[in-house]
């Protein structure tokens, strides 16, 4: 049973590149998120999805952009990296509709912007 | 957006019950109440939701007050393996979502 899939594991990029984090999920769940986690610090959330096709903006969207063309893959995009989204990403999904009644998460991207 | 308050860390010993208090005032009355857990260097796992009603399940206990304005997540006896961070991230009403806050450090003393 695979779950969620996050790739890649860790990426140490430059800042002005452009960066594409992965996200794939085999059990057919409707809703998926991303969320970035400092050290230290609770998780935030960044973009999700309630379903294939459409997307919304959480707490700290600004400088990443998301798609979700179909159900089972959700990638996060940077478009110019800046040191400040140096942080590790999760992407989740959630059984349950229209409550999510338990979310799955992937073992995270530890994300370095130097 | 919903909010809810949890104490920053909070220590107990192995083998002891644990009771991790959670206050969510601004829950609305179809709002599920969640706990998950985020052990070091790995992603947060689901540990219990409800809405009404005391749960229970392998992992632990939900305690949920009469008026829903606050819950106990219960670890009937602790072991080392508990340490983690302890999250109740509010429903946002209307939105499949899961807002996480700071949580709660549990340290287990041996």
């Amino acid at each position: 049973i695979a779950g969620i899939t996050q790739a890649p594991t860790s990426q140490i990029l430059a800042a002005g590149r452009r960066m594409t984090l992965r996200c794939t999920q085999d059990m057919r769940h409707n809703a998926m998120y991303w969320y970035r986690q400092d050290l230290g610090l609770g998780l935030r959330l960044i973009h999700y999805s309630n379903t294939a096709g459409t997307t919304g903006k959480g707490e700290v969207p600004d400088g990443y952009s998301v798609s979700r063309a179909n159900t089972d893959d959700f990638p996060l995009t940077l478009a110019s990296a800046v040191p400040s989204q140096t942080s590790v990403y999760f992407c989740a999904s959630t059984v349950g509709n229209p409550y999510p009644t338990e979310a799955f998460f992937g073992q995270g991207t530890r994300l370095t912007v130097v | 957006d919903a909010k809810t308050t949890q104490p920053n860390s909070m220590e107990s010993n192995e083998e002891e019950p644990v009771h991790l208090p959670c206050n969510h005032s601004t829950i609305s009355g179809t709002d599920y109440i969640h706990w998950y857990r985020q052990l070091p260097s790995q992603g947060p796992e689901y540990v219990i939701h409800g809405l009404t009603s005391n749960v229970n399940n392998r992992m632990a206990s939900l305690a949920i007050a009469e008026d829903r304005k606050s819950s106990t997540l219960i670890l009937h006896r602790a072991t080392l393996r508990d340490a983690a961070v302890y999250y109740c991230p509010p429903q946002v009403q209307g939105a499949q979502k899961l807002v996480f806050g700071q949580g709660t450090r549990l340290t287990i003393n041996p």
